[in-house]
């Protein structure tokens, strides 16, 4: 069974950026999706990663403030934002595409906070 | 991009009740369409893809249905673990939009 491993919680000061890992335990090859939650609110796609080519693309709320990376040597990704807000504090997760299965990492919670 | 309408945003039913929620997306989106329910602190599970295709596990009194641009996520008796919020998500190409979600209560 394929799992998502995140990395742990950040606190970032405003202006500040946070790069927020997800390991997949197994190589499929399979892309990488990034979704955030801020507190009480819900689901927001933000963008994608081909992990084989490394191609990727974002949401247009995210163009430009974010940019996802990955190093198939270790099936790991990753997603940065830049510029962090307060409205940047949210859980963040990695996730595949539902026409594969039920695979989303625990959750990363970002906090951003002066 | 193809907006995803999620409604009600919430409601409350008995249970034992029929439970329906609706998604209605901007634009067609073949049958690239799931369902996740999200329990407070935890990750989204997913329920549905293809519309109605049930994910592993999960117990039949749920299901999906509709075509082109509206869909429906049924609970056929409203258990009292089944309080949670709902969320559509279109898969057929990027941007994988989600709806806005339903909150379901116990009345």
């Amino acid at each position: 069974q394929v799992h998502l491993v995140q990395s742990g919680a950040e606190v970032k000061k405003p202006g500040a950026s946070v790069k927020v890992s997800c390991k997949a335990l197994a190589n499929t090859g399979w892309f990488f999706h990034w979704v955030r939650q801020a507190p009480g609110q819900g689901l927001e796609w933000m963008g994608w990663i081909d992990p084989n080519t490394g191609a990727s693309g974002y949401a247009q709320k995210f163009q430009g403030r974010v940019t996802m990376t990955r190093d198939p040597s270790i099936s790991t990704a990753y997603m940065e934002v830049n510029r962090l807000t307060s409205d940047d504090t949210a859980v963040y997760y990695c996730a595949r595409d539902p026409g594969l299965g039920d695979y989303w990492g625990q959750g990363t919670l970002v906090t951003v906070s002066s | 991009d193809v907006q995803m309408a999620q409604s009600p945003s919430s409601l409350s039913a008995s249970v034992g009740e029929r439970v329906t929620i609706t998604c209605r997306a901007s634009q067609g989106i073949s049958d690239y369409l799931a369902w996740y329910q999200q329990k407070p602190g935890k990750v989204p599970r997913l329920l549905i893809y293809r519309i109605s295709t049930l994910h592993s596990g999960v117990p039949s009194r749920f299901s999906g249905s509709g075509s082109g641009t509206d869909f429906t996520l049924t609970i056929s008796s409203l258990q009292p673990e089944d309080v949670a919020t709902y969320y559509c998500q279109k898969y057929d190409r990027v941007p994988l939009t989600f709806g806005g979600g339903t909150k379901v209560e116990i009345k």
